[in-house]
């Protein structure tokens, strides 16, 4: 079955550490997203990608890098966490088409301290 | 850039009463809204996707899009205590080929038996 999977689930960082988030899909789709979500907020995209080495800025980037290496592996990089990045980040991907479903993955809680 | 809001934050309904969510938008040209549903400290699971004025059924959800008034209506038959959920709208505007969602913050919906 196809899926999107996230890793870790769950992370603790300290500030001013480096923070990778890894998200895989076996959907074969061309996009990908990454969100984070916050109270009061709902979810808001930070960065995605047409394919692989392909990588967009979304609606809030500052901060946060992002690494398309193949088709299936889309990853998000805090280079220097800040407590203000603690939420919890989602991943999806979709086919190339404006009407496109996006699936999502489980989501990872990250706390910086 | 597109601002999407819901109403109300919070909703509790009764066992099998209609439940019915509001979803505001500010950009005319938005062609693409979703609903979907997030169990507490789950993934996102899309409920119905609309891209219309009309209505769309899935099931015991039903979208209702007007976009002369900005508005996207989700209305729930028959709630169950497990619709007891935060739901989400989420709504894009056409860009080329991708799906570049924007998020309302939510509506958490409690179904009380």
């Amino acid at each position: 079955e196809a899926a999107v999977t996230q890793s870790p689930r769950n992370k603790v960082a300290v500030t001013g550490g480096k923070v990778t988030l890894s998200c895989n899909q076996t959907n074969n789709h061309n996009n990908m997203y990454w969100y984070r979500q916050d109270t009061g907020h709902g979810l808001r995209l930070i960065h995605y990608s047409y394919g692989a080495g392909s990588t967009e800025k979304g609606d809030i980037p500052d901060g946060y890098k992002a690494s398309r290496p193949s088709q299936e592996n889309f990853s998000l990089i805090l280079e220097l966490a800040t407590p203000s990045q603690t939420s919890v980040y989602f991943c999806a991907s979709g086919d190339r088409d404006f009407y496109a479903e996006q699936f999502f993955g489980p989501g990872t809680r990250l706390t910086v301290l | 850039q597109q601002k999407v809001q819901q109403s109300p934050e919070s909703l509790t309904v009764s066992e099998g009463a209609m439940a019915s969510l509001n979803c505001t938008f500010s950009d005319r040209s938005s062609d693409n809204f979703r609903w979907y549903r997030q169990h507490s400290g789950k993934g996102l699971e899309v409920l119905v996707s609309i891209f219309s004025d009309g209505e769309k059924e899935e099931g015991s959800f039903t979208a209702h899009l007007n976009r002369a008034s900005l508005h996207v209506f989700l209305h729930i038959r028959e709630p169950q205590p497990s619709d007891s959920a935060l739901y989400l709208c989420a709504v894009s505007i056409p860009t080329g080929g991708n799906n570049k969602l924007t998020f309302g913050q939510g509506t958490v919906l409690s179904v009380i038996p």
